[in-house]
């Protein structure tokens, strides 16, 4: 399995929902992360989990929580949202070393209303 | 600091031009180079890569040359087809800073018949 699986595809919420993002790999790789990629532009970063401890949260607002269940699992929750926030949303993994590259998912399509 | 440097889109060719995208970066220590694929709709794809100064990274018919002498990584093809039309993004990583990449800003191309 060389994938990143993310769910759900495609995400609508009201400002007062509370939903999360899911991004799944069986590759073995150690570090995780979460960007936020808006239209036109590249991902920006937004949190890393290396051996399933955050090691760097890019001043995200607190509306956005990560989690890391397990070495394969990343959890993006998401709370209070604003219309800003739609984006499409990137989970990646990688191995210890990034000279490999990471490896993204196809992204959650996130729209805010 | 580490920061990457793509040149402005977007670009239309015909098909079966020769396509070059201009990648120069800076770096504090010796890093990996990197291009991605973005696909409409789609998340990034790893296209091909290069890990020391002089390696050639190639995939589908793309090339790219790591140069540290004029810190460059540019992208080429002989001959472009429909299919390659996407957004492509050049990128760094250094073992200095973590497991974090540097993006490029991003250079879309559109490839007509």
């Amino acid at each position: 399995d060389t994938e990143v699986t993310q769910t759900p595809k495609h995400l609508v919420m009201g400002m007062t929902n509370k939903k999360s993002l899911k991004c799944e790999q069986h590759m073995g790789h150690r570090a995780m992360y979460w960007y936020k990629q808006k239209a036109k532009k590249p991902p920006e970063l937004m949190f890393v989990y290396s051996y399933e401890k955050l090691s760097i949260n890019e001043s995200v607002p607190s509306r956005f929580s990560p989690e890391c269940p397990n070495s394969s699992l990343l959890n993006l929750h998401l709370h209070a949202l604003q219309p800003e926030d739609s984006a499409l949303y990137l989970c990646a993994s990688s191995q210890d070393y990034v000279s490999h590259g990471y490896t993204f998912g196809s992204g959650t399509r996130l729209t805010v209303v | 600091g580490n920061s990457v440097t793509q040149m402005e889109g977007p670009v239309t060719l015909s098909e079966e031009a020769f396509l070059t995208i201009n990648c120069t970066y800076t770096a504090t220590g010796y890093p990996s180079l990197f291009w991605y694929v973005q696909y409409p709709g789609e998340g990034l794809q790893l296209l091909l890569k290069a890990t020391k100064a002089d390696d050639k990274g190639s995939n589908k018919g793309f090339e790219a040359t790591y140069r540290k002498e004029t810190t460059s990584f540019h992208l080429e093809k002989g001959s472009v087809q429909v299919s390659d039309s996407a957004v492509y993004f050049c990128a760094l990583s250094d073992q200095n800073t973590g497991n974090q990449f540097y993006f490029g800003t991003g250079t879309s191309l559109t490839v007509i018949p």
